[in-house]
Formats: structure tokens, C-alpha cells, sequence
């Protein structure tokens, strides 16, 4: 069973720009949540997904949005890029709503300059 | 209230030896404590897990001591290996698995 799925795996943008990010979640799991990654701030949660309807959502501004579609595949968009958004943006897949184990992609390193 | 704290940042044991890795959390309401362990370039991925009504799991070489009056757990690595080398994130949630609030994490060397 393939894992989860992110794409790109390397991105790089300048300040004021948008973004959007792709994950396809493992076959059969219908949730997906986000989370970011900074050496400063950790590991922390952005939203998640279940049915294409957004469950949670973490403390994060309107900039950052996200959908998930009828085959379960996410896509997270940030809009106007500031620096402090350079991170790895880590996706997550589950079978379900409340399932245990949440199952981690490799993530999307996004860079602003 | 809703952080976990986590102790040490950074840990480097001998081949053999028992790093122990601390976390402290405010939320009474939190009911499920996972590890995760990551490794360089790859995202984290579920080591072990304890339920506040238990006070210690065991998987493998890994344990879990949960000490819900003091609101602390703590992860136990026995017989550590080179390949351990990893960061280690213990994280807490309630209600719904999916919303983790995760430590600062620990990155541990094993030395041969």
C-alpha cells in the first residue's frame, strides 16, 4: 500500500505570493490533517479534514486555508507568503475521524525569500 | 493549558544504554498520549501509546510510564541502538486523535 503523498516536495517562493500544497492520503483513509514544522515553533496543527468537511482548525490566521475533496485528497493554500512561513508543511492520513494512528508524509519544505 | 512540555531538547546516549525522555502536560482533559519517532527528511511516525488509565505500556524495547496525578509520562528506550538516532515527539490530544498538540521534541544520539 502505497503512503501517504506530497507534492511538491520542494518549494521555493518570494513574499506576497500563494501556495498551494497537495496530499494524497493512503488509500481507503478519508481523514487528513495538516501540520507545520519550524525549528522555532514545532510541530503544530493546522486543520483537518474528514468527508471533505473540516472537523478542526488550529490556531493558525485566515491565511491559511485548506479543502479536501470527494477522494480524499487535501490541498493546503497559504496566501500572502510572509518569511515566518518558511516550514515544512507535514500532511497526515487516518481511516477515520477517530482512528489512533495517524499516518505522516514525508512533508513539502516550503522556502520564502 | 493546552502545551506539553518536553525534556531534555537533546539526548546522547551509549549503544546499550536507557535514554528516558520527559513530558508534562496542563490538560486534564487530554485522554491519549501518543510518540512519535522522526528521522531525518521523513515526516513522524507512531512509535507507542498510553491511555491515562494505565501507567505503563510496553512495545519491544520502548516503554511508556504515565503518571496521571502528577500529569507526566515519560518514554523509555531499553537496549538502545545507533538506529534509534531520531527525534522524538511525545504529543497528547481529547476527544479526537486527529488534533495533536505535540512537546518541542528530543533529538537523541546513540553512540556505538
Amino acid at each position: 500500500k502505497a503512503g501517504v503523498t506530497q507534492t511538491p516536495r520542494y518549494l521555493i517562493k518570494t513574499r506576497g505570493q500563494q501556495v498551494t500544497l497537495s496530499c494524497s492520503p493512503i488509500s481507503g483513509h478519508r481523514s487528513v490533517s495538516w501540520y507545520q514544522q519550524t525549528p522555532g515553533q514545532g510541530l503544530q496543527f493546522l486543520f483537518e479534514y474528514f468527508s471533505e468537511t473540516q472537523r478542526n482548525k488550529g490556531n493558525f490566521p485566515g491565511r491559511f486555508s485548506g479543502r479536501q475533496f470527494s477522494n480524499s485528497r487535501s490541498e493546503m493554500n497559504v496566501s500572502t507568503l510572509e518569511l515566518g512561513d518558511s516550514a515544512l508543511y507535514l500532511c497526515a492520513s487516518s481511516p477515520t475521524a477517530r482512528s489512533e494512528k495517524l499516518f505522516f508524509g514525508s512533508g513539502t519544505q516550503l522556502s520564502v525569500l | 493549558q493546552q502545551q506539553v512540555k518536553q525534556s531534555p531538547q537533546s539526548l546522547i546516549v551509549q549503544k546499550g544504554g536507557i535514554p528516558i525522555i520527559n513530558c508534562a502536560y496542563e490538560n486534564t482533559a487530554f485522554d491519549y498520549f501518543p510518540w512519535y519517532q522522526q528521522f531525518p527528511g521523513k515526516g513522524p511516525a507512531l512509535l507507542i501509546a498510553i491511555r491515562p488509565d494505565v501507567s505503563e505500556k510496553k512495545e519491544g524495547r520502548f516503554t511508556i510510564s504515565f503518571n496521571k496525578s502528577a500529569k507526566q509520562f515519560s518514554l523509555h528506550i531499553m537496549d538502545s541502538q545507533p538506529g534509534d538516532s531520531a527525534t522524538y515527539f511525545c504529543a497528547a490530544t481529547s476527544g479526537g486523535y486527529n488534533k495533536l498538540i505535540f512537546g518541542a521534541g528530543t533529538r537523541l544520539a546513540v553512540h556505538p
